[in-house]
């Protein structure tokens, strides 16, 4: 069992919805992550919060807007989103964002954009 | 800069069979390094890490040692078994954040029985 909860698996959406993605981390993390995995494409790392600040913003479109309200919890809001943008989205924490941290990442939300 | 390199994939081995991922990197100054498996559906699980040179990361069987002069992390496993069919991926953290941990590409391990 993962220590890192992510919420919905599966989401459907279509290109003029609005939808959120939710994680929640119970470990006593700091740092939290988003990372997009395409087919046959490497891991994308999104967005990085350190202790509620976002520290890295990885040239991701506005149509992709994070918020991490507190350590433990961080959203992925999404909006008008393409068809291209169907991935699995993977959330991780880590006890800080220094180097040499260990990343702990979730099961993942399966989005399709129809 | 950092990065990370894999063998490609797929992978298919016999159930018992003795298995070798081949992992190599390139950084600045002292990385760590990670094998994350991925199974069918999920999300990236750690599997092992190794924080320093000479160090073996190990875990469920399998093994790779931080192997400095070579640059390698390869991952092995003296007897697979269908259960670890899965996707791994070879991770580096360099020494400026952990949010610079940089992903290889990813080796698809299928297992027949």
């Amino acid at each position: 069992e993962t220590g890192v909860t992510q919420t919905p698996r599966h989401l459907v959406m279509g290109m003029t919805n609005k939808k959120s993605l939710k994680c929640e981390q119970h470990l006593g993390h700091n740092a939290m992550y988003w990372y997009k995995q395409s087919a046959k494409k490497p891991l994308e790392l999104m967005f990085v919060y350190n202790f509620k600040e976002q520290t890295e913003n990885n040239s991701v479109p506005s149509r992709f807007s994070p918020e991490c309200p507190n350590s433990s919890h961080l959203f992925l809001h999404l909006h008008t989103l393409q068809p291209e943008d169907s991935a699995l989205y993977l959330c991780a924490s880590s006890p800080t964002g220094e180097a040499g941290n260990t990343i702990y990442f979730g099961e993942g939300s399966w989005l399709t954009v129809v | 800069g950092n990065s990370v390199t894999q063998m490609e994939g797929p992978v298919t081995l016999s159930e018992e069979a003795f298995l070798t991922i081949n992992c190599t990197y390139t950084a600045t100054g002292y990385p760590s390094l990670f094998w994350y498996v991925q199974y069918p559906g999920e999300g990236l699980q750690l599997l092992l890490k190794a924080t320093k040179a000479d160090d073996k990361g190990s875990n469920k069987g399998f093994e790779a040692t931080y192997r400095k002069e070579t640059t390698s992390f390869h991952l092995e496993k003296g007897s697979v078994q269908v259960s670890d069919s899965a996707v791994y991926f070879c991770a580096l953290s360099g020494d400026s954040s952990a949010s610079k941990i940089i992903f290889g590409s990813g080796t698809r391990l299928s297992i027949r029985p």
